[in-house]
């Protein structure tokens, strides 16, 4: 299978813990996105990596979510003190250069539960 | 701000019928609009996708309809099938953004 994977698929933590989630993208994919998705509504973005540089980041992200894409290959999401409000399915996206933004791939995501 | 109005919420079609979903953006500057589908416990998958300097595009059973001028472009689903029931997003990008901005989704159920 040679499309985005992300571990773990579902995540349960208690309020306050820190969680670290992983992507790895398609391997000729150089564009990487993360983004969030709660019940009913569409994916929000989150981050955007080209290579290992991060070039766009949502203004309302809070800065308690950090993310990095060490060497331009797999990518990890990290929340800190996690709040209920974090529950989600975090997705993660790859796409080509050159290829239009909107052409993702997007992984089967992560589905977190703060209790 | 929610700048991709997405309608309806949900649709039920016979099989057979034609779906139609819509979609209506505020951002002038964007510049390409993708389709997505999405299964229970997946990820989105991109379905189709027009930039705006084409009114149409159709892909197999589905067609992309765009309304530059009322800034509006829906997707039609032409002889729906069981297997197409699933939850369709509207997206919209450009401005120079690598970002999309998603619709709320509508929840389509193909019924025998």
């Amino acid at each position: 299978d040679t499309g985005v994977s992300q571990d773990p698929r579902h995540k349960i933590t208690k309020r306050g813990q820190n969680v670290t989630f992983r992507c790895d993208p398609i391997s000729e994919h150089n564009r990487l996105y993360w983004y969030r998705q709660t019940l009913g509504q569409g994916p929000e973005f989150l981050t955007y990596f080209q290579n290992e540089a991060q070039l766009e980041k949502s203004r309302l992200l809070s800065d308690r979510f950090s993310a990095e894409r060490p060497k331009g290959s797999f990518s990890t999401l990290e929340i800190q003190r996690t709040e209920q409000g974090d529950s989600a399915m975090y997705l993660c996206a790859s796409s080509a250069p050159f290829r239009s933004t909107g052409g993702y791939t997007f992984g089967s995501g992560t589905r977190l539960t703060v209790v | 701000q929610q700048q991709v109005k997405q309608s309806p919420q949900s649709l039920i079609v016979q099989k057979g019928g034609i779906s139609i979903i819509n979609c209506a953006y505020e951002n002038t500057a964007f510049d390409y609009f993708p389709w997505y589908q999405q299964f229970p416990g997946k990820g989105p998958a991109l379905l189709i996708a027009i930039r705006p300097d084409v009114s149409e595009k159709k892909e197999g059973r589905f067609t992309i309809s765009f309304n530059k001028s009322a800034k509006q472009f829906s997707l039609h689903i032409m002889d729906s099938q069981p297997g197409d029931s699933a939850t369709y997003f509207c997206a919209a990008t450009g401005a120079g953004s690598y970002q999309l901005t998603f619709g709320k989704g509508t929840k389509l159920s193909v019924i025998p």
